[in-house]
């Protein structure tokens, strides 16, 4: 049973750049959220997607940017990056057959490490 | 205030104790509560739900909810060095949505 897969691992990038990150949920899940991680922090929420569409945004910038494709595949995208983004990124997947309340279970992928200079 | 907070650390403990993890959350509709570890540099793995007041045990953990007192907590009972880690209380009030604590650092010392 293949679980959430991520990548890349990890990325470096200048300020100003853009960059894109890849997500592929565990087998049988449909719902994708993506949340930023900084030193010493938890998680914090992106967005998430489901039926291609983003469905909820926690208070992040429009610099920051999703997309679902029909597999449930997702992609985040930054845009004119920060110093403050540097982070990890984390993709969390959930849904298939879990029924009530256990359908919230979410899993995370590995993470993707960008750095910005 | 923080949505989810969490007791500050580090937690130590020696090896064969129990280990006590306290969450407190502000959002009353909350619904879905979770326990994730997170070992340094990797992401995290969720070990316990709880969904009801009460107690839910799986092995050596016990996960405890009273939503009256808006309080979730974490036991690990004979704590083991690889328990070692960064625990992080996630909240749901809607579906998919999880709020997260700063996470406490536990120490298990041989």
């Amino acid at each position: 049973d293949a679980g959430v897969t991520q990548s890349p691992t990890h990325l470096i990038k200048t300020r100003g750049q853009q960059v894109t990150l890849r997500c592929s949920p565990k087998s049988g899940h449909d719902t994708v959220s993506w949340y930023q991680q900084a030193l010493g922090q938890g998680p914090q929420f992106i967005f998430q997607y489901y039926e291609e569409e983003e469905r909820q945004r926690g208070n992040f910038p429009d610099r920051f940017s999703g997309h679902q494709f029909p597999n449930y595949s997702s992609e985040l995208n930054v845009n004119a990056l920060l110093l403050g983004d540097s982070a990890l990124y984390l993709c969390a997947s959930r849904g298939g057959l879990a029924g009530g309340l256990s359908y919230n279970e979410q899993f995370f992928g590995p993470g993707t490490r960008l750095t910005v200079l | 205030q923080k949505e989810v907070e969490q007791n500050s650390g580090p937690l130590s403990v020696p090896e064969g104790a129990i280990a006590s993890l306290n969450c407190t959350y502000s959002d009353r509709v909350s619904q879905s509560f979770f326990w994730y570890r997170q070992y340094s540099g990797k992401s995290p793995e969720l070990i316990m739900s709880i969904y009801s007041n009460g107690d839910k045990e799986d092995g050596r953990f016990t996960a405890q909810l009273n939503k009256a007192s808006q309080y979730v907590s974490l036991l690990i009972r004979d704590s083991q060095p690889s328990d070692s880690a960064t625990y992080l209380c996630a909240v749901n009030a809607n579906a998919g949505k999880s709020t997260f604590g700063d996470g406490t650092t536990l120490t298990v010392k041989p």
